[in-house]
């Protein structure tokens, strides 16, 4: 156990509809990652944030927003879902430095 | 930019053969090293890292890494491979300056029994 959760465990939604995944850090961390992980293209960064700040952002669609709380948790919002947007979105957190992630369970989309 | 190479995209190798899988990475800057293991159907778990000091790092399983410098690159090892060991393996490079991770496209080790 990572001590990083994420809920739900398994989404099943159709498309053009909107979804929220949601993320909470391991104690004391302040910097929480979003990854997205399909068959066809491995694991893609998406955004990061540190204490509330985005931090970097990666292969991240329009349709797609996170934000951090003040209680650090953080939430992805995916709308106008497609078919494509089905996978796995995982949530990972670290103290930085050293930037060691500590990896979620995972959300499984899928979108019919 | 900054970026992580992994050369080899599918292994598959016998048991108690040994591995070793590349990663290279382009910045040249003060880095943090990380390998991480994504085993069937669960979440990615950190190996080992690298930070400072001795190049050559142990992690759990019998798994280590050697970090050379002059050559950017971080490989994992490991003298004798279980079918336990099938998995995807990810490394990682965190550029201290910039306080931002990057994650090699991953390398798929598969174990024939």
């Amino acid at each position: 156990d990572s001590g990083v959760t994420q809920t739900p465990k398994h989404l099943i939604t159709a498309t053009g509809q909107r979804v929220t995944l949601r993320c909470s850090p391991r104690s004391g961390d302040l910097s929480v990652y979003w990854y997205q992980q399909s068959l066809d293209q491995g694991l893609q960064f998406l955004i990061q944030y540190y204490n509330g700040e985005e931090r970097a952002k990666g292969n991240i669609l329009e349709r797609f927003s996170a934000q951090q709380f003040p209680d650090l948790h953080s939430e992805l919002n995916l709308s106008s879902l497609e078919l494509g947007d089905s996978a796995l979105y995982f949530c990972a957190s670290s103290a930085s430095p050293p930037g060691e992630q500590y990896f979620g369970p995972g959300t499984r989309l899928t979108v019919t | 930019a900054q970026s992580v190479s992994q050369h080899n995209h599918h292994v598959i190798l016998s048991e108690a053969a040994s591995l070793e899988l590349g990663c290279n990475y382009s910045y040249g800057g003060t880095v943090n090293l990380f390998w991480y293991v994504q085993y069937p159907g669960q979440h990615l778990q950190l190996l080992l890292k690298y930070f400072s000091g001795d190049p050559l790092v142990k992690g759990i399983k019998g798994f280590e890494a050697e970090f050379i410098k002059s050559k950017f690159s971080f490989n994992l090892r490991k003298p004798s491979v279980q079918w336990s060991d099938t998995a995807e393996y990810f490394c990682a490079v965190y550029n201290t300056n910039a306080g931002k991770s990057t994650f090699g496209d991953g390398t798929t080790l598969t174990v024939k029994p």
